[in-house]
């Protein structure tokens, strides 16, 4: 089956660094997205990983563990506008290219 | 480049009606999904289009949810009768040709049955 599991809520402070941890469980695994949600708007694409590693991309990086089923996004110098739920997605190469998302983990930036 | 549309943006409706949504992806994005996301949760794959063929509908129920991509471009979703729990933002998007291709999201439709 398809399990996808992720921290429901964290806090952190402004100009701090924060890392989202996110396991899964899919068949025909084909790489993991990750996706940013600010209230009220639609998701927004932030990385992708499919081999092992670190991706860095300026204050955001994301990680993967094929052998594991693990991953986590890491935010750097935080800022209150990284406030957002941030999703995370496994790719599943069984019938098309299929998203199956987490259901979010919801990152509070305090001063 | 413009973005995914979709409207309307808000709809309410009473049980037991009927509801459309539209959608129109990226200029030359084949590809084509309509997700529903519940308050609280991460979006849930309801159909996936490439150009105007269904790839995967298994998560859509077909007693009461049909979609529609006729020329390959626009589509539809159609909510008939709509029940309490359809409540959600119904969200639509597009990637172009790949393997891996980001999915490009857009503002989604805030659905409200009572």
């Amino acid at each position: 089956g398809q399990n996808i599991d992720q921290p429901t809520e964290m806090t952190a402070t402004e100009g701090a660094i924060v890392q989202i941890n996110c396991t899964y469980q899919t068949s025909g695994f084909n790489g993991l997205f990750w996706y940013q949600q600010h209230a009220g708007e639609a998701p927004t694409f932030l990385s992708y990983n499919v081999l092992d590693g670190l991706e860095e991309k300026g204050r955001f990086s994301s990680f993967l563990s094929r052998s594991k089923g693990y991953s986590y996004l890491l935010l750097k110098e935080l800022q209150m506008k990284d406030s957002a739920s941030y999703l995370c997605a496994a790719l599943e190469m069984e019938y098309g290219n299929k998203l199956v998302f987490g259901a979010g983990t919801i990152l509070r930036v305090k001063s | 480049e413009a973005g995914v549309a979709q409207s309307p943006r808000y709809k309410i409706i009473e049980k037991r009606q009927s509801v459309a949504f539209w959608c129109n992806p990226i200029s030359g994005h084949a590809t084509l999904y309509w997700y529903q996301q519940i308050l609280g949760q991460g979006p849930k794959l309801l159909i996936q289009f490439q150009n105007n063929g269904v790839v995967d509908d298994s998560q859509l129920p077909k007693d009461r949810f049909s979609a529609e991509r006729l020329k390959g471009v626009d589509s539809t979703l159609k909510i008939q009768p709509a029940k309490l729990e359809d409540s959600a933002v119904y969200l639509c998007a597009s990637s172009s040709p790949g393997t891996a291709s980001e999915q490009f999201f857009g503002p989604g439709t805030r659905l409200t049955v009572l």
